[in-house]
């Protein structure tokens, strides 16, 4: 049972240029969920699917670009890296947005990001 | 003022002590409540919801006071293993993705 995973799980990159951090989830699950932390921050929604082609921005998508063309990927797409990018990104999905136990958030494993 | 505020710590405790965390959250139109656990370098775990009557799981116990809008964490026999950094998650709205994250509380459990 793999869950959630994310590719990669550690990226060096320069500034300008284009990254793809990969999100795949093997449970089917309706909503998913791109997150970054950073030291100071609690993890902060970059953006946010409730179904394949439907997405939302969440509290900070500025200069990240999503798609959700298949229920179990969610690929996030930094379009010109910055500095400030610098973090770890974090991806997770929920089985529904009710209540009790489908209000489970499972995350993946993280992606560090480092621009240069 | 962050809606959701933890102390950041570390507390520093010996094994078997019980050590208790709070969080306030600032909207009280908040509905859901969680404790995550997260490792360092990991991805953060359901540790428990927080019910509106507390509820208690094993050693720990999660408590939901509305009207000071605090939740509270409770571990009891403290294990080296429970060495962690705790978040508290509020959902602002229940059924909807607004999960507001705390920035964590780290505990120490000592040998």
């Amino acid at each position: 049972d793999a869950g959630i995973t994310q590719s990669p799980r550690y990226k060096i990159t320069e500034t300008g240029r284009q990254v793809t951090l990969m999100c795949h989830q093997t449970w089917s699950h309706s909503y998913m969920f791109w997150y970054r932390q950073d030291l100071g921050h609690g993890l902060r929604l970059i953006y946010y699917s409730a179904a394949a082609d439907i997405t939302d921005k969440g509290e900070v998508p500025d200069g990240y670009v999503v798609s959700r063309s298949k229920t179990e990927n969610f690929p996030l797409t930094l379009e010109s890296a910055t500095r400030s990018q610098t973090s770890v990104y974090f991806c997770a999905s929920n089985p529904n947005l009710g209540q009790g136990k489908e209000e489970t958030q499972y995350f993946g494993p993280g992606t560090r990001l480092l621009v240069l | 003022r962050k809606e959701v505020e933890q102390d950041p710590g570390p507390f520093n405790v010996p094994e078997g002590a019980t050590v208790a965390f709070n969080c306030t959250y600032s909207n009280s139109a908040s509905q859901s409540f969680f404790w995550y656990r997260q490792d360092c370098r990991k991805e953060p775990k359901l540790l428990m919801s927080v019910y509106s009557s507390g509820n208690e799981d094993g050693r720990f116990t999660a408590q939901l006071n509305r009207a000071s809008q605090y939740i509270s964490l409770l571990i009891r026999d403290s294990k080296l293993s429970d060495s962690a950094t705790y978040l508290c998650v509020v959902n602002r709205a229940s059924g909807t993705y607004k999960y507001i994250f705390g920035t964590g509380t780290r505990l120490k459990v000592l040998a």
